[in-house]
């Protein structure tokens, strides 16, 4: 079993939809997670950065944890052609004594126009 | 501003051969890292650094070396380039390292060295 697992998709939808991005992680000693995205040719970038369970909002996109269920999500509102991207789930814990930093596989999103 | 910068963009080696993929960062970042990228297996952990003069092994360091002589710059080294080392080679760099205990330091990425051996 992969420590985190991502639905690689794709995933296309109109513009303008809500969209939502899921991970789920089998080791409960994750505690930061992180979504990142990755235009095509590009480095990723930190889309948002989470801790504790809840949910955490910056602009158009929220990022939802829940521990208890070891599954964090990403939500983009009023999707735009420039959102699409692929979006990777991260995730970061102390495993057997040493800080360890986990990506998904990435979901490719496509917003159309 | 460049942030994180990765010298060549792509090459193509022979089975093989050898070469070496530069990073540079001016974010006088203590840690970098050097991940590669895969269809199906996301972004794997090479090597990484937490300092100029030190490495460590990350989650696949087989065929690969790196050397961290100045802090700026993080080389990694293909010794005998194989086809299964085909991939797209990403190095970060943070001032957050792999014992700290959080904050909000993302890693910043470069935007990847694409690398085929024939």
């Amino acid at each position: 079993q992969k420590e985190v697992e991502q639905d690689p998709g794709p995933l296309s939808v109109p513009e303008g939809a809500i969209v939502s991005l899921n991970c789920t992680y089998s080791n409960s000693a994750f505690q930061y997670f992180m979504w990142y995205r990755q235009y095509s040719r590009k480095g990723p970038e930190l889309l948002m950065y989470t801790y504790s369970s809840g949910n955490k909002e910056d602009g158009r996109f929220t990022a939802q944890v829940d521990k208890s269920s070891k599954y964090i999500s990403l939500f983009i509102r009023d999707s735009q052609p420039s959102d699409s991207a692929t979006y990777l789930c991260a995730m970061r814990g102390v495993i057997q004594g040493a800080q360890k930093l986990v990506f998904g596989q990435g979901t490719r999103l496509t917003i159309n126009p | 501003n460049a942030g994180v910068t990765q010298t060549p963009k792509f090459r193509v080696l022979k089975t093989g051969q050898s070469m070496t993929l530069l990073c540079a960062q001016d974010m006088n970042h203590e840690y970098m890292y050097w991940y590669r990228q895969d269809p199906g297996m996301g972004l794997r952990l090479i090597h990484y650094s937490v300092g100029e003069g030190t490495t460590a092994k990350g989650e696949v360091p087989d065929g690969y070396n790196v050397s961290r002589l100045k802090k700026q710059n993080f080389l990694l080294g293909l010794e005998s380039a194989a086809p299964s080392q085909t991939s797209v080679y990403f190095c970060a760099s943070s001032s957050l390292g792999p014992r700290a205990t959080g904050s909000d330091q993302p890693q910043h990425f470069g935007d990847g060295t694409r690398l085929s051996i024939l």
